[in-house]
């Protein structure tokens, strides 16, 4: 079985450029997430989709995030502009809807803004 | 917000030897899960716990929940080298939500 697989595995812009990161989630797999993971902390959850629908956003910031996935299977986040505090890795998981919400994480995205 | 605290941030032991890791949580959960992450890798899951159990094992692994105190701990026995990673706790607030993770354990199993 394939895991989650995400692209690239490193960026370096600079403050105020864009980004995207991909992300495809293990086939079948019907909720995706995105994390971000600052250096020396624990995964943050920036959103949430059941599908192609968003289940949980609340710490998405709106004014420079955002993510969609379309066809309810790969996933793309977005950041536009970048800002400094905007260095971190960034995560997919995806996990069988339902159940006991067991995540099985890609290798990440390791972003650093300059 | 985090969620989980977990002690210690860090610890250093000969291969062997046991570790523990200690969580703690605020909320009342649905379940609380252990996961590792090597370096620059992603996140595994290792284990589950539910709400109503009180211990688990796995291979080496033995996870304990305490909801009067919303804490948990993980032990892993016979500790090796390839241990060597950050270890965090997550909640499952609610079936099918969020986890909510802790800011981790680096565990480091010298030879």
């Amino acid at each position: 079985e394939a895991g989650v697989a995400q692209s690239p595995r490193y960026k370096i812009i600079e403050k105020r450029q864009s980004v995207a990161f991909w992300c495809n989630p293990i086939s079948g797999h019907a909720t995706l997430y995105w994390y971000q993971q600052i250096l020396g902390q624990g995964p943050k959850l920036l959103i949430q989709f059941q599908n192609n629908g968003v289940v949980d956003d609340s710490q998405l910031p709106k004014d420079r995030f955002s993510a969609e996935r379309l066809k309810g299977v790969d996933s793309t986040l977005k950041i536009q502009p970048a800002k400094l505090e905007d260095s971190a890795v960034y995560l997919c998981a995806s996990s069988l809807a339902g159940g006991r919400n067991i995540q099985y994480f890609g290798a990440g995205t390791r972003l650093s803004v300059l | 917000s985090q969620q989980g605290e977990e002690d210690p941030q860090a610890l250093s032991i000969q291969e062997g030897e046991n570790a523990t890791m200690n969580c703690s949580y605020k909320t009342s959960i649905n379940n609380l899960q252990w996961y590792r992450q090597n370096s620059g890798r992603g996140l595994v899951h290792l284990i589950l716990i539910r709400s109503n159990e009180r211990e688990k094992h796995s291979g080496r692994l033995r996870v304990t929940l305490d909801t009067s105190k919303k804490s948990s701990s993980l032990l892993i026995t016979a500790s090796r080298a390839a241990d060597t990673a950050s270890y965090f706790c997550a909640t499952d607030v609610r079936q099918g939500g969020k986890l909510i993770f802790g800011q981790g354990t680096e565990l480091s199993v010298k030879p």
